[in-house]
């Protein structure tokens, strides 16, 4: 696709359920990469896909987030067991890590998927 | 640790008011310097890549410098529509960025 889509939009969940969040990159793109952003803070990375590698999960910020990239395409975050400090927007990017282009066109962003656990 | 540290953290401007934005950064190996502009609800736009000390980009109202310690956007005689978040990141050899916490600017017409 054109841009960077992510689904859904917005998720309301309860407490303690799990959850799944998807993205799907620009096609073409190797390089996917999984960022929170909590109300009023900055971008925290939490995961990064690239090709055919071991994904670098030094993000994740406990063993309740997963997250796996099937064809290296579509990919898919999992949230088990939602605690209430999981509420945040989870964005995706992806980039070409071709040559300089990550550098000439900047990763793309999706708009995120709005979390709200209660 | 890789750190971003923006300044400040909001700013109010008149339109035509000109002023900078500040990002102090410390990231080893640092391959280059990103700027992303955020508005309410959406993911990061992409602006500016800075790649070395004395580099400067520009893009309509907009320009951005880079020295080996800090790197600061430029927002000449700023229109309303140019109310957003400003993020900075820095890529390091790992290929992932380190964002800074980002300045919301809000121009008055």
């Amino acid at each position: 696709g054109a841009g960077v889509s992510q689904s859904p939009s917005n998720k309301v969940t309860e407490k303690g359920k799990d959850v799944e969040l998807r993205c799907d990159p620009i096609s073409g793109h190797t390089a996917l990469y999984w960022y929170r952003q909590s109300l009023g803070q900055g971008l925290e990375f939490l995961i990064y896909f690239q090709g055919n590698s071991a994904p670098d999960k030094s993000g994740l910020p406990s063993d309740r987030f997963s997250a796996e990239r099937t064809g290296g395409s579509v990919s898919t975050l999992t949230i088990q067991r939602t605690q209430q400090e999981d509420s945040a927007v989870y964005l995706c990017a992806s980039s070409s890590r071709r040559g300089r282009e990550p550098f000439y066109y900047g990763y793309t962003f999706g708009s995120g998927t709005r979390l709200t656990v209660v | 640790e890789d750190q971003v540290t923006q300044s400040p953290e909001a700013l109010r401007l008149q339109e035509g008011e000109s002023s900078s934005l500040n990002c102090s950064y410390t990231v080893s190996g640092l391959r280059g310097l990103f700027w992303y502009r955020q508005d309410p609800g959406k993911g990061p736009e992409f602006l500016f890549t800075l790649y070395s000390a004395g580099e400067e980009k520009e893009k309509e109202r907009l320009k951005a410098t880079l020295t080996k310690k800090e790197s600061f956007l430029h927002i000449t005689a700023p229109k309303p529509e140019d109310s957003a978040t400003y993020l900075c990141a820095g890529e390091a050899a790992g290929n992932k960025l380190t964002f800074g916490g980002g300045t919301r600017v809000l121009v008055k017409p």
